[in-house]
């Protein structure tokens, strides 16, 4: 069975940093496109960031751009967000997916809160 | 970057009745690289259809898809209770990161 499981979410205040883990079993982690996708209290979904199989292409949405980097390891089947800089707007829950032809599978998300 | 408008916002319908949702694109989209999700209060989102009308596995028949270039529609033949949720397209071909509609929320009238 496919599943993905994100932590390291909760409070932080603006201008912090935070690193999300997702971990990813019951599917050959290595062969898939990996993505975070993230959904603002009441709001619909964004796409933040896209890593290629091997981790050689990365790409971001431009509102976290320079803020925001993506990463995996396929030795240990994870993704990863590193999140610094954060603002109030980044408050959102962030879902791990797994990209492919036929769509994203995703993970429960977690949650992140940017607040004083 | 495509922009995809879903239509309407709000749906109310009365289970047993028929749904239609809408999804149009600011250019032309490939059918493959279409999808719509399906999101209940405090879940993610579960994908139903890909490559604009193939069910995902364990959907029911009664979703289908339909549509190509910059139209593309979600029909709910007989709305069962469970089916009351929000909605949304994506569209994951034209670039590297894939864009979503706004959504629309299915109702009970």
């Amino acid at each position: 069975e496919v599943q993905l499981v994100e932590s390291g979410g909760g409070l932080v205040q603006p201008g912090g940093s935070l690193r999300l883990s997702c971990a990813a079993s019951g599917f050959t982690f290595s062969s898939y496109w990996m993505s975070w996708v993230r959904q603002a209290p009441g709001k619909g979904l964004e796409w933040v960031a896209n890593i290629k199989r091997d981790g050689s292409e990365k790409y971001y949405v431009d509102s976290v751009k320079g803020r925001f980097t993506i990463s995996r390891d396929n030795g240990k089947n994870s993704l990863y967000l590193q999140m610094n800089s954060l603002r109030a707007e980044d408050t959102a829950v962030y879902y791990c997916a797994r990209a492919s032809l036929v769509g994203l599978y995703w993970g429960q998300g977690t949650l992140v809160t940017v607040s004083s | 970057e495509i922009v995809l408008t879903q239509s309407p916002g709000t749906l109310s319908l009365s289970p047993g009745e028929r749904a239609t949702l809408s999804c149009r694109a600011s250019q032309s989209v490939n059918s493959i690289y279409l999808a719509w999700y399906q999101q209940k209060p405090g879940q993610a989102p579960r994908l139903l259809i890909y490559g604009a009308s193939s069910r995902a596995t364990g959907i029911p028949d009664r979703f289908s898809g339909s549509g190509s270039g910059t139209d593309f529609t979600l029909t709910i033949s007989r709305l069962e209770p469970e089916d009351f949720a929000v909605y949304y397209c994506q569209q994951y071909g034209s670039s590297p990161l894939g864009t979503f509609g706004q959504g629309t929320k299915l109702e009970i009238k």
